[in-house]
C-alpha cells in the first residue's frame, strides 16, 4: 500500500472552474511538497509546507497535520494550468527520504 | 544561473554496461537527490544527500551508486545495467528550509534510459 495517497487519479475540468486535488499520507512526516510536471515532461516544485496555508498566484495549498492531508486549490482554472500534480512527504525524522504519491493528472478544457 | 544540469539527455545502454549520469547546480545548495520515474509508479527516491560527503538510500537504491564529493555534483552510476533500470531519471537539489529539510526543489531536465 502507498504511504501516499492522491486523488482523484483524473480530473477534468472546464476553464474557470475551481479545483481541488487531494493528498493523504499514512506515515507520520516533517513537510509535504507540491510539484508539478508539463506534459513535456518537465518538473516544478511549487510547495513546500510544514503547516497551514501558501500561495502563489491562483494555487494555494494547504496542510493539516493532525489529519494527515494536504490539498492543492487551483482558482479560476486556465488550460495552461493542464499537467500532472504529484505530492510527496518528507518521513519525520528524516532530512530527505521523500515518498511520492501517483500524481492527479488534470486536464483543463477552454 | 544554469540551475540544475543533468546529462545525457538520452541513454541506451546494453545490459551489463555501466555509465554515470551526472548531474550539476550551480546555486550552493545543501540537498540534492536522484528519481526514477516509471509509467504507473510515479516518482520514486533512489538516493539523496544532504552535504558534500554524506549520501543516504532513498526507496529504491538497489543497482545504483552515487558520491557527492562537492557540493556542486551528484552523479548517479549503474554499475551493470540491467532491463529494470530503464526509466526516466531527475535530478533535484535545494536549499534546507529553517528546520532543516529540504525546501523548493529545482529539477532538472531528465534522462531517458533504455537499457537492451
Amino acid at each position: 500500500k502507498n504511504e501516499v495517497e492522491q486523488s482523484p487519479q483524473n480530473l477534468t475540468a472546464q476553464e474557470g472552474e475551481f479545483i481541488t486535488i487531494n493528498c493523504s499520507y499514512s506515515v507520520g512526516i516533517s513537510a509535504l511538497h507540491w510539484l508539478q510536471q508539463h506534459p513535456g515532461g518537465g518538473i516544478v516544485s511549487l510547495f513546500m509546507l510544514s503547516s497551514g496555508k501558501k500561495k502563489h498566484g491562483r494555487l494555494i495549498a494547504t496542510i493539516n497535520i493532525q489529519e494527515k492531508h494536504s490539498s492543492l486549490h487551483i482558482t479560476a482554472s486556465h488550460p495552461r494550468d493542464s499537467a500532472v500534480y504529484i505530492c510527496a512527504a518528507l518521513s519525520g525524522g528524516s532530512q530527505g527520504n521523500l515518498i511520492f504519491g501517483k500524481g492527479t493528472k488534470l486536464s483543463v478544457k477552454p | 544561473n544554469a540551475g540544475v544540469t543533468q546529462t545525457p539527455k538520452f541513454q541506451v545502454l546494453k545490459t551489463g554496461q555501466s555509465m554515470t549520469l551526472q548531474c550539476a547546480q550551480d546555486m550552493n545548495h545543501e540537498y540534492m537527490s536522484w528519481y526514477r520515474q516509471d509509467p504507473g509508479m510515479g516518482l520514486r527516491l533512489i538516493h539523496y544527500s544532504v552535504g558534500a560527503g554524506i549520501t543516504d538510500q532513498g526507496e529504491v537504491p538497489n543497482g545504483y551508486n552515487v558520491s557527492r564529493s562537492t557540493t556542486e555534483d551528484f552523479p548517479l552510476r549503474l554499475l551493470s545495467a540491467a532491463p529494470s533500470q530503464t526509466s526516466v531519471y531527475f535530478c533535484a537539489s535545494s536549499r534546507f528550509s529553517s528546520q532543516f529539510i529540504p525546501n523548493i526543489q529545482y529539477f532538472g531536465a531528465g534522462t531517458r534510459l533504455s537499457v537492451l
